[in-house]
């Protein structure tokens, strides 16, 4: 899988769009770009995912470059609720189940 | 927590103790595995489960076994816990009914907070 890299910390103010980045310039062809986050105590929680088109559900929506080296995971109004941790995952449709490997993804602060 | 109940929540045990840490799901799906989360590393697999009587191990296999009876249940032992596996247990679930992709979204259980004294 490819790797991937995060900023370890980020703040965005409430109400703001929150633009959180990841690199993962080893990626190939057939691998797709997941964000997870885990808010404080919690488990993960699946947000979205995508291939090399941008996406949009009702949590956040993915911008992938064109040459797919990054991504953009965008919360495009951040509430408090949206503190938490942010992993971005890359992997393809190999083996018979999936092994994710989360990293220590970047720390999302919204604040009033 | 899509039908994840991790039991127990809580847990003080002493070294050298076994411990059984239970994952119920009541989605049906056919994949579940166990994380453990410590500060500064992340997520790291244990185990995880391809079907019933099915599993293989993870990253971080050491001092754990699992066994999966049914596909709702998924369990994991510390045959003798150790002070090193004083952690927060997450077991998910995942589901390849969607298409190849779909195993890649994993649901999470709120976890079990263990301490080995």
């Amino acid at each position: 899988d490819a790797k991937t890299t995060q900023p370890t910390s980020m703040d965005c103010a409430e109400g703001r769009a929150a633009n959180l980045p990841c690199n993962h310039s080893t990626i190939s062809g057939n691998e797709y770009v997941y964000w997870y986050r885990q808010i404080h105590s919690q488990g993960p929680q699946y947000i979205i995912h995508g291939l090399k088109n941008n996406e949009t559900n009702e949590m956040a929506s993915l911008i992938i470059t064109e040459d797919r080296k990054s991504s953009t995971l965008i919360l495009p109004h951040a509430t408090l609720r949206d503190t938490a941790v942010y992993y971005c995952i890359v992997r393809g449709d190999t083996g018979t189940a999936s092994k994710l490997t989360f990293g220590t993804g970047t720390r999302l602060q919204v604040t009033l | 927590d899509a039908g994840i109940t991790q039991s127990p929540r809580h847990k003080v045990t002493e070294t050298g103790t076994p411990v059984t840490l239970r994952c119920h799901q009541t989605e049906n799906h056919r994949y579940m595995y166990w994380y453990r989360q410590d500060p500064g590393h992340g997520l790291r697999l244990i185990h995880y489960s391809y079907g019933v009587k099915d599993t293989d191990k993870g990253e971080v296999s050491d001092g754990y076994s699992v066994s999966r009876s049914k596909t709702e249940d998924f369990l994991l032992t510390l045959e003798s816990a150790t002070s090193s596996q004083t952690s927060v247990y997450f077991c998910a679930i995942s589901d390849p009914r969607g298409g190849g992709l779909a195993k890649n979204i994993q649901y999470f259980g709120a976890g079990t907070r263990l301490s080995v004294l």
